[in-house]
């Protein structure tokens, strides 16, 4: 099935642990992207890509790292948990041509405890 | 920077009527796309409609249209005939298309609509 994989679908972590979230999509999209979901606001970029090899910082990067290897995956690494990352963490894929259509995943619900 | 403001974090409409969810922005970019999604409760992100900056004609997807005022920076989405199946989250995003920050979308805050039957 064409899409964006998102795994796990949901996560419980301790603080100080690190866990790597897996975003995989087989569209052939050049452009790639996490998002974090908070109650009351709404969705912020976390890290995107623009191609294999290219990674840039959205609006939240700190205590997430990315890279990007091949173009189906963009794997999100949390490098030390903390409870402030509790969220649902969304990947997004798209062509980087118009009409702009972007691909989520399912989310993935993270906990910190 | 661009930013998406969504002034009505909850509205409930009767099944069958009319709603209006309401979206403004801010950018001096003029390159530029304007998107509207749902989040049903599966969390799943879901596109209702898609609007370019450069048309002038609204959107519009069977039940969902657009009111895009370019000049006053503004993106609303109109419901008619609401279904049960309606009950969600909507967000309103924002994207560039060139330059700097393109395909990076900037999302509201969300306003949660229950459709009450």
């Amino acid at each position: 099935n064409a899409g964006v994989t998102q795994t796990p679908k949901f996560q419980v972590l301790k603080t100080g642990q690190s866990m790597t979230l897996q975003c995989a999509q087989d569209m052939n999209h050049e452009y790639m992207s996490w998002y974090r979901q908070d109650p009351g606001m709404g969705l912020r970029l976390i890290h995107y890509s623009v191609g294999a090899g290219i990674t840039d910082q959205g609006e939240v990067p700190n205590g997430y790292n990315v890279s990007r290897s091949t173009t189906e995956d963009f794997p999100l690494r949390l490098l030390s948990a903390a409870p402030s990352q509790t969220s649902v963490y969304f990947c997004a894929s798209s062509y980087p041509t118009v009409p702009l259509s972007y691909t989520f995943g399912s989310g993935t619900r993270l906990t910190v405890v | 920077a661009q930013t998406v403001t969504q002034s009505q974090p909850e509205m409930s409409v009767q099944e069958a009527e009319t709603v209006t969810l309401s979206c403004t922005y801010d950018t001096s970019e003029s390159n530029y796309y304007l998107f509207w999604y749902k989040q049903p409760p599966s969390r799943q992100m879901i596109l209702v409609i898609r609007q370019e900056a450069y048309k002038q004609q609204n959107a519009t997807e069977n039940r969902f249209s657009v009111n895009f005022q370019k000049a006053a920076k503004s993106f609303s989405l109109k419901i008619s005939d609401s279904q049960l199946g309606d009950t969600a989250m909507y967000f309103c995003a924002f994207t560039l298309y060139s330059g700097a920050g393109s395909y990076q979308l900037t999302f509201g805050k969300g306003t949660k609509l229950s459709v009450i039957p």
